[in-house]
């Protein structure tokens, strides 16, 4: 398996300003995921990052309000910019493996985050 | 569009007894099927997976069950203990490195 650690583990913070993600992952692996999970909802895709190439987003998510950076194979940041209350969620990070016949996806604790 | 979907979303279960969590997927695609096992303010615990060409998998005390022509999987917890008590995520990936399709979640009390 995967270990994966995420920073920081919660913050509180005022509505417009921004808050990085760091996501550090003990082997090397080419790709990483950002999820959230809102207040009470099911854990949703945000975007997929390779090493080396731009972060693909999904829909109703956009570069500009989540820049990704994904500079090596260990490790990926997410901002979360210019913040409203409705970003409030827990931001997840995970990385796939794939043994064959069985694939498994692990995930980081989880960064909880208010806004106020 | 919910792709995957747990239509339960509670469940009680003596302990000792077998636990049986429901998922039901749409889409023809999905090649993985995982389970997860979430606490609150946590990440989702990795439990046991399954792939499209198998019908059953088989881990200490869980086990999934594939039904690829209903559209269906569970996963079996026996015996369940207290220390089961959480909320279990169904999850589908349309082919390793793929994002996953993540169910609402079922919450599982397992009761003395």
């Amino acid at each position: 398996s995967a270990v994966i650690s995420q920073k920081p583990s919660r913050d509180i913070c005022q509505r417009g300003t921004s808050l990085t993600i760091q996501c550090q992952v003990d082997s090397q692996v080419t790709m990483m995921f950002w999820y959230r999970q809102q207040p009470g909802q099911s854990l949703t895709l945000i975007a997929t990052a390779n090493q080396g190439s731009e972060a693909t987003y999904e829909s109703g998510f956009v570069i500009d309000k989540f820049p990704i950076s994904r500079p090596n194979l260990t490790f990926s940041t997410l901002t979360v910019s210019n913040m409203s209350p409705e970003d409030s969620s827990i931001y997840l990070c995970s990385v796939d493996m794939d043994r064959g016949s069985v694939y498994e996806q692990f995930f980081g604790p989880g960064t909880r985050l208010t806004v106020l | 569009d919910q792709q995957v979907k747990q239509n339960s979303p509670s469940l009680s279960v003596q302990e000792g007894r077998i636990s049986i969590l429901n998922c039901d997927y749409t889409n023809s695609m999905f090649d993985y099927f995982l389970w997860y096992k979430k606490y609150p303010a946590e990440g989702p615990t990795f439990l046991i997976s399954i792939s499209s060409i198998k019908d059953k998998n088989e881990d200490g005390r869980f086990t999934v069950f594939l039904n690829k022509s209903a559209k269906h999987l569970s996963l079996h917890i026996v015996p369940s203990q207290p220390g089961d008590s959480a909320v279990y995520f169904c999850a589908a990936s349309a082919n390793s490195g793929y994002a996953l399709n993540f169910g609402k979640g079922t919450s599982l009390l397992v009761t003395p």
